[in-house]
């Protein structure tokens, strides 16, 4: 149990469909995180919220659409997604501030398929 | 630009001793990180370097020079577990997290 929690693990999702991605964290983290995994590349960072405010988008189509609605859940909206889009989305959170922003805690993630 | 560089693959076998090597060329450094990621799993925090020298954390060692951009990863006494992705990472001096492709680590008996 890591603490940050994702659903669902596993996502297969046509063009044109409308799905969510959920993140949970029960660690009292103040800061999270949306990153982009692909194979044999490194992390990308998508979104950032600290203090439930974003506080980074790294040119992130819009068909990607982040949600904080509180300190310890985040969502991503997808929406007519591309097959370049196939990859697993992992959710992390931290401290926002102090020592403790140094280390992020990675949930298992949520494995994206686009047919 | 920034770029971080690791090698992609590396074998070793149970109970010797692995080097992960990683490069970094980033505006600025607050510090190294290395994350340890096993297949279908979250990638866990494994160490934490900012000034240079060695920090020794069990089985596990990271090193760092700075004036060399230059970091290392040892594990000693392989174990079969040890079979996972490893992540080098830097914070620039926005304190943006700078990611390398990672290692894949196999461990053979």
């Amino acid at each position: 149990e890591t603490g940050v929690t994702q659903t669902p693990r596993h996502l297969v999702m046509g063009m044109t469909n409308k799905k969510s991605l959920k993140c949970e964290q029960h660690l009292g983290h103040n800061a999270m995180y949306w990153y982009k995994q692909s194979a044999k590349k490194p992390l990308e960072l998508m979104f950032v919220y600290s203090l439930e405010e974003r506080v980074e988008n790294n040119s992130v189509p819009s068909r990607f659409s982040p949600e904080c609605p509180n300190s310890s859940h985040l969502f991503l909206h997808l929406h007519t997604l591309q097959p370049e889009d196939s990859a697993l989305y992992l959710c992390a959170s931290s401290q926002a501030s102090g020592i403790g922003a140094n280390v992020l805690t990675f949930g298992a993630g949520s494995r994206l398929t686009v047919l | 630009g920034q770029n971080i560089d690791q090698p992609t693959e590396m074998t070793a076998t149970e109970g010797a001793i692995v080097q992960i090597n990683c490069t970094y060329q980033t505006s600025g450094f607050n510090g190294l990180f290395w994350y340890q990621q096993h297949a279908g799993e979250a990638p866990t925090f494994l160490s934490y370097n900012v000034l240079d020298g060695l920090e020794e954390k069990g089985r596990f060692s990271s090193f760092l020079s700075r004036s060399k951009g230059y970091s290392y990863l040892l594990l000693k006494e392989l174990q079969m577990k040890d079979s996972a992705s490893y992540l080098c990472a830097v914070k620039d001096s926005n304190y943006q997290l700078i990611w390398g492709a990672g290692t894949k680590l196999i461990i053979k008996p």
